[in-house]
């Protein structure tokens, strides 16, 4: 049972340099989120999305682009990227049913921008 | 805004030593969750409170929801090196139930 996953585990950009983020799961779960973790700050959510065609912006959205074209796939796209963006970024997915949703992360994308 | 304060940020132990981190918001939230993180790995759940004063218990670790349901304690009994984590809380934003905002987190080494 794979759950989340994400790729690549590390990344090392240049300022400037775009990428994308890959994450998928195969739970068939509605909502699916990325987050970065910063330390001392916890987990801000970055994007998240509802279901296919579906994305909203999270806390801190600049600097990053997302699309959700199926259920199981959603990846985070970095345009530009700059050292503010060094963190590690996770992608989360659950069912969409309320009123307590349980989250499941992947393993972690480590991103160093020099 | 709803904020999550987790205390204390960092906890080194000794094995078998009892303790007790805390989250504190000043909003009301419908129910609080807490995780578990690794080294090299996304957090992991490992309870939801839901009822005011309500408490949980997953072996030797106690949860517990506060009556005005805005704060949450985590207390581990005689805590063993397997204990050594990020334990980081959660609750829904107002938003919507799978938004959940998250606590800087605590820290917790137990040492053998």
């Amino acid at each position: 049972n794979a759950g989340v996953t994400q790729t690549p585990k590390f990344q090392v950009l240049k300022t400037g340099q775009s990428m994308t983020l890959q994450c998928a799961q195969d739970m068939n779960h509605e909502y699916m989120s990325w987050y970065r973790q910063d330390p001392g700050m916890g987990l801000r959510l970055i994007h998240y999305s509802v279901g296919a065609g579906i994305t909203d912006q999270g806390e801190v959205p600049n600097g990053y682009n997302v699309s959700r074209s199926t259920t199981e796939d959603f990846p985070l796209r970095l345009l530009s990227a700059a050292p503010s963006q060094t963190s590690v970024y996770f992608c989360a997915s659950s069912k969409l049913t309320g009123p307590v949703a349980e989250a499941f992360f992947g393993q972690g994308t480590r991103l160093t921008v020099v | 805004t709803q904020l999550l304060e987790q205390s204390p940020q960092f906890l080194s132990i000794q094995e078998g030593e009892n303790l007790t981190v805390y989250c504190n918001s000043s909003s009301v939230f419908s129910s609080l969750q807490w995780y578990r993180q690794e080294p090299g790995e996304g957090p992991v759940l490992l309870v939801t409170v839901v009822t005011g004063g309500e408490v949980k218990k997953l072996k030797r670790l106690t949860f517990q929801f506060g009556d005005a349901r805005k704060d949450s304690s985590l207390h581990i009994t005689a805590a063993q090196p397997g204990d050594t984590g990020l334990y980081l809380c959660a609750g829904p934003d107002s938003g919507g139930y799978n938004k959940l905002i998250f606590g800087a987190g605590t820290r917790l080494a137990v040492h053998p």
